[in-house]
C-alpha cells in the first residue's frame, strides 16, 4: 500500500498571502496524483489531478507541481473561501487508493 | 449538471446491516467506474470501494472486504453498497463518488470529480 504523507499539518495564513502545501508518496506515483478540498460539513472537491491539471471551475490561483514521490500545491493570494482542509490521494497503484492525512489552511 | 445523491444511511447497532444507494444523473453513468468512501468523524478520508463501469470488477479496502459489497445498475443510474457486520469504526459520513474519466480514457478510474454529499452511519447507543 503506498502511503501519502502531507505536511504541514496546519498552515496559518494570512488572507491575501500565499500558501504551499507538500505531499509525499511512500513509493512513486508518476503524476497519479489528485488534491482536494473540503470545506467544514461539505464534501470534498476535486481541486487538481494528473498532479498539475486544474478541474473545471478551479481558479488559477490553484496550481499543483511535482512527480514521483513529491508533490506541491501553491495557492497565490489566499482568498476567504480558501480556508478548508486540502488532502492529496494517489492513484497509481491500487487498490486502495490512499490518501494523505490531510493539512489544514487556517487563517492566521 | 453531475449530480450524486446518497440514501440509507441511519442508526445501526453494531453487527447490524445496512445498505446505501447512490442516485447519478448529468453523465453517461455506464461510462464511469464509481467509487465509495468515508470520513469519520474529525478523521480524514478513506476510501472504501470501487465498482467498473460494466460491474464486472469490484475493489475493496482491506478494512471492509468480506463485509461490504459494491454493485450497480446501469439501467437505474444507481450503485449500492451493502455494508454487514457493522464495526464501531464503520460509523461514518459515506460518500458516492465518480471516476473522473470514462473508461476508455487512460487517466484510469481512481481519481473522482464528484462527490456526493454523504450519508451518516451512526452507531447506536
Amino acid at each position: 500500500e503506498i502511503v501519502m504523507t502531507q505536511s504541514p499539518a496546519t498552515l496559518s495564513v494570512s488572507p491575501g498571502e500565499g500558501a504551499t502545501l507538500s505531499c509525499r508518496a511512500s513509493q512513486s506515483v508518476g503524476s497519479n496524483l489528485a488534491w482536494y478540498q473540503q470545506k467544514p460539513g461539505q464534501a470534498p472537491r476535486l481541486l487538481i489531478s494528473g498532479a498539475s491539471t486544474r478541474a473545471t471551475g478551479i481558479p488559477a490561483r490553484f496550481s499543483g507541481s511535482g512527480s514521483g514521490t513529491e508533490f506541491t500545491l501553491a495557492i497565490s493570494s489566499l482568498q476567504s473561501e480558501d480556508f478548508a482542509v486540502y488532502y492529496c490521494q494517489q492513484y497509481s497503484n491500487w487498490p486502495p487508493l490512499t490518501f494523505g492525512g490531510g493539512t489544514k489552511v487556517e487563517i492566521k | 449538471q453531475v449530480q450524486l445523491v446518497e440514501s440509507g444511511g441511519g442508526v445501526v447497532q453494531p453487527g447490524g446491516s445496512l445498505r446505501l444507494s447512490c442516485a447519478a444523473s448529468g453523465f453517461i453513468f455506464s461510462n464511469y467506474g464509481m467509487h465509495w468512501a468515508r470520513q469519520a468523524p474529525g478523521k480524514g478520508l478513506e476510501w472504501v470501494a470501487f465498482i467498473r463501469y460494466d460491474g464486472n470488477n469490484k475493489y475493496y479496502a482491506d478494512s471492509v472486504k468480506g463485509r461490504f459489497t459494491i454493485s450497480r445498475d446501469n439501467s437505474k443510474n444507481t450503485v449500492s453498497l451493502q455494508m454487514n457486520s457493522l464495526r464501531p469504526e464503520d460509523m461514518a459520513v459515506y460518500y458516492c463518488t465518480k471516476s473522473g474519466a470514462p473508461y476508455y480514457d487512460n487517466s484510469g478510474s481512481g481519481w473522482q470529480d464528484y462527490w456526493g454529499r454523504g450519508t451518516v452511519v451512526t452507531a447506536s447507543s
